[in-house]
C-alpha cells in the first residue's frame, strides 16, 4: 500500500523560501504525476504543481513564478519550493499521487488517489 | 484558464438523497472525480472515472456525467457523510497542462 510522508518548516517569514519534502514509500514512482495542494484556512484546495519520474513539471500559472517542484527518484522523494512568500501563503499543504489514464478515445480521468497527511505553514512576521 | 463550478452549501435530512454538481468545460473530455474532505483532514477520493469506487468508499456514493457536467449523488445520507466535497480534473487543452479543483460544496447532513 502506497503511503506519502511529508515535512517541512511550518514557520516562516515574509519573503522567506517555503520548503516541503514528500517521500513515497511502498510502490512506484514511475507512471505518475506527484502534486503538490495547498488549503488555505476555511477556504478550498488549490493545485500548486506537479512533477513526474522523468523531472517534466506543470504549474499552476498563478504561482508559477515563485515555484519549483523536483524529484529525487533515488529517494522516491519529490520537493516543493515556493519564493518570498507572504501571509496569503499561509495553508495547510499536502502532496499527493496523481493517475492520468484514457478511458475513451478523447475520454480521460485524472485522481490524486493517495495523499500525504498535510503540513500547516505559517507565515508571520 | 478552465475552472470548475460548484454550489457552496447544500443540505440533506438523513437518510435522504442529496446530489452535488459541478461544472466546467474540462468536464466535456475528463471524468470529474470526487474527494470527500472533513475537518483537519486530508481528502479522500470517492469517486472517479464513470462511475468508480475506491475500495472502502460506500456504495451509497455514485457519480454522473453529462455534457459539461458531473454529478456526486449520495443516497441515504449518514451523519459521517457531512463534510466538503471537491470535483477536479484535468485541463489539458492549452501548451500548459494542469489541474483544477472545483471551489467545494459543503454538506450538512440535517
Amino acid at each position: 500500500q502506497v503511503q506519502l510522508q511529508q515535512w517541512g518548516a511550518g514557520l516562516l517569514k515574509p519573503s522567506e523560501t517555503l520548503s516541503l519534502t514528500c517521500a513515497v514509500y511502498g510502490g512506484s514512482f514511475s507512471g505518475y504525476y506527484w502534486s503538490w495542494i495547498r488549503q488555505p484556512p476555511g477556504k478550498g484546495l488549490e493545485w500548486i504543481g506537479e512533477i513526474n519520474h522523468s523531472g517534466s513539471t506543470n504549474y499552476n500559472p498563478s504561482l508559477k513564478s515563485r515555484v519549483n517542484v523536483s524529484v529525487d527518484t533515488s529517494k522516491n522523494q519529490f520537493s516543493l519550493k515556493l519564493s518570498a512568500v507572504t501571509a496569503a501563503d499561509t495553508a495547510a499543504y499536502y502532496c499527493a499521487r496523481g493517475e492520468n489514464q484514457r478511458v475513451l478515445k478523447n475520454y480521460y480521468y485524472y485522481i490524486m488517489d493517495v495523499w500525504g497527511q498535510g503540513t500547516t505553514v505559517t507565515v508571520s512576521s | 484558464s478552465s475552472e470548475l463550478t460548484q454550489d457552496p452549501a447544500v443540505s440533506v435530512a438523513l437518510g435522504q438523497t442529496v446530489r452535488i454538481t459541478c461544472q466546467g468545460d474540462s468536464l466535456r473530455y475528463y471524468y470529474a472525480s470526487w474527494y470527500q474532505q472533513k475537518p483537519r483532514q486530508a481528502p479522500v477520493l470517492v469517486i472517479y472515472d464513470k462511475n468508480n469506487r475506491p475500495s472502502g468508499i460506500p456504495d451509497r456514493f455514485s457519480g454522473s456525467s453529462s455534457g459539461n457536467t458531473a454529478s456526486l449523488t449520495i443516497a441515504g445520507a449518514q451523519a459521517e457523510d457531512e463534510a466538503d466535497y471537491y470535483c477536479n480534473s484535468r485541463d489539458s487543452s492549452g501548451n500548459h497542462p494542469h489541474v483544477i479543483f472545483g471551489g467545494g460544496t459543503k454538506v450538512t447532513v440535517l
